[in-house]
């Protein structure tokens, strides 16, 4: 079992519906967790960063966080065609960077939003 | 620079070649991260500088890379007797000292043949 689970997709939505990703992870340790948006043949950009449980809201964009159960998610509301990308939740033991150990991503999830 | 950059952009060899993958930091940010990309498996963590201390290396894959940073800053990833198997994106973020945050580079598409 890998450390962190993530549905590769592709998940294809209509513009302007709500949007759910989200990741399972194995290692109770995990403390900060990230959403990272990747577009084709660029690098991750960061979007979301949460420590330990809780929500985030930040624009249309929310980050939620149940340690309880090692799951993590990340809602966008009112898809745009310019979030179709690759979608990578991410997490650490050492802060948003990781530190020595770096950052445990998930495989990705592609996101179509269709117009 | 505005941001992480890296170079080349693409690297086409031939295996069992040697390759230097380079990547020149955010001026002032102290971390700086190798990743490896590869299709269908994500993002693996390679290695890790902070600052001009030594990194941990147990992280690379095989005793074929190698990676060092001169002066705190530029870094080189080097892969010996590259493998069809080390077909990758390589991907570099640097972060800090401000922020634990790690912004990535474009990323050097390596395809060994």
């Amino acid at each position: 079992q890998k450390e962190v689970e993530q549905d590769p997709g592709p998940l294809s939505v209509p513009e302007g519906a709500i949007v759910s990703l989200n990741c399972t992870y194995s290692n109770s340790a995990f403390q900060y967790f990230m959403w990272y948006r990747q577009y084709s043949r660029k690098g991750p950009e960061l979007l979301m960063y949460t420590y330990s449980s809780g929500n985030k809201e930040d624009g249309r964009f929310t980050a939620q966080v149940d340690k309880s159960s090692k799951y993590i998610s990340l809602f966008i509301r009112d898809s745009q065609p310019s979030d179709s990308a690759t979608y990578l939740c991410a997490m650490s033991k050492r802060g948003s960077g990781g530190g020595a150990d770096g950052l445990t991503f998930g495989k990705g999830t592609h996101l179509i939003i269709q117009p | 620079g505005a941001g992480v950059s890296q170079s080349p952009s693409n690297k086409v060899t031939e295996k069992g070649k040697d390759v230097e993958l380079r990547c020149d930091p955010i001026s002032g940010h102290t971390a700086l991260y190798w990743y490896r990309q590869s299709l269908g498996q994500g993002l693996e963590f390679l290695i890790y500088f902070q600052g001009n201390s030594a990194p941990d290396k147990s992280g690379l894959p095989s005793d074929r890379f190698s990676a060092e940073r001169t002066g705190g800053s530029v870094s080189t990833l080097t892969i010996q007797r590259t493998q069809q198997e080390d077909s990758a994106v390589y991907l570099c973020a640097s972060g800090g000292p401000r922020t634990d945050t790690q912004y990535f580079g474009p990323g050097t598409r390596l395809t060994v043949l």
